[in-house]
């Protein structure tokens, strides 16, 4: 299985403050990745497919971008919002496989 | 607006049979691709498998022998079982559309594994 490694684990970055959280894989996943937020109690929501493509109805202060084995994700000014869990998840090789996730707080 | 929502037992005991119906509501399960992905206590997530808009189906191996997915299209619902069920089976478990991306997921049904 690919094995993908996200970082870090837990963020915390005050209002307005741009942040990035990294997901590298184990091997080249061909920008066959998305990310996700998930926030307490509720589903996932998808915020980035194919590495950099923002998802329908997701804030443009949300990117991705990335190549080969490395991602990431960033926000670009921390909005109370924004608050909650994010995970990244490759679908180039079945079984897909998620990260470990980051927990962004804010400060 | 696709909706998903699961549902089914919320205890199992050890060595039995985990059930779970996701009924989908907006969107026909005969189009695109339905899956089932689980995330353990401590976050861990798993792809458990999918099936697809004609019925066929792909499993994660760790779970090759235990799981099985399966739809009625007349209900819009697709279903997993998974078999001799361990306390390592403890976790939240979602529906969600799509193949390897999924776009949209249910709220997620929290199952217990115990005696």
């Amino acid at each position: 299985d690919i094995q993908m490694t996200q970082s870090p684990a837990s963020l915390s970055a005050s209002l307005g403050e741009t942040i990035s959280i990294e997901c590298r894989a184990s091997e080249d996943i061909y920008s066959n990745l998305a990310w996700y937020q998930q926030k307490s109690g509720k589903s996932p929501q998808l915020l980035i497919y194919a590495a950099n493509r923002l998802q329908d109805g997701v804030p443009s202060r949300f990117s991705g971008s990335g190549s080969g084995t490395q991602y990431s994700l960033k926000i670009s000014g921390m909005q109370p919002e924004d608050e909650g869990d994010y995970f990244c998840l490759q679908g180039s090789k079945f079984p897909w496989t998620f990260g470990g996730g980051t927990k962004l707080e804010l400060k | 607006e696709v909706q998903l929502q699961e549902s089914g037992p919320g205890l199992v005991k050890p060595s039995q049979s985990l059930s779970l119906t996701c009924s989908v509501t907006g969107y026909s399960i005969t189009s695109n691709y339905w899956g089932w992905i689980r995330k353990f206590p401590g976050n861990k997530m798993e792809w458990m498998g999918y099936i697809s808009y004609s019925g066929s189906t792909s499993y994660n191996p760790s779970l090759k022998s235990r799981i099985s997915i399966t739809r009625d299209t007349s209900k819009n619902q697709f279903f997993l079982q998974l078999n001799s069920v361990t306390t390592e089976d403890t976790a939240t478990y979602y529906c969600a559309r799509g193949r390897s991306i999924a776009a949209e997921w249910g709220q997620g049904t929290l199952v217990t594994v115990s005696s």
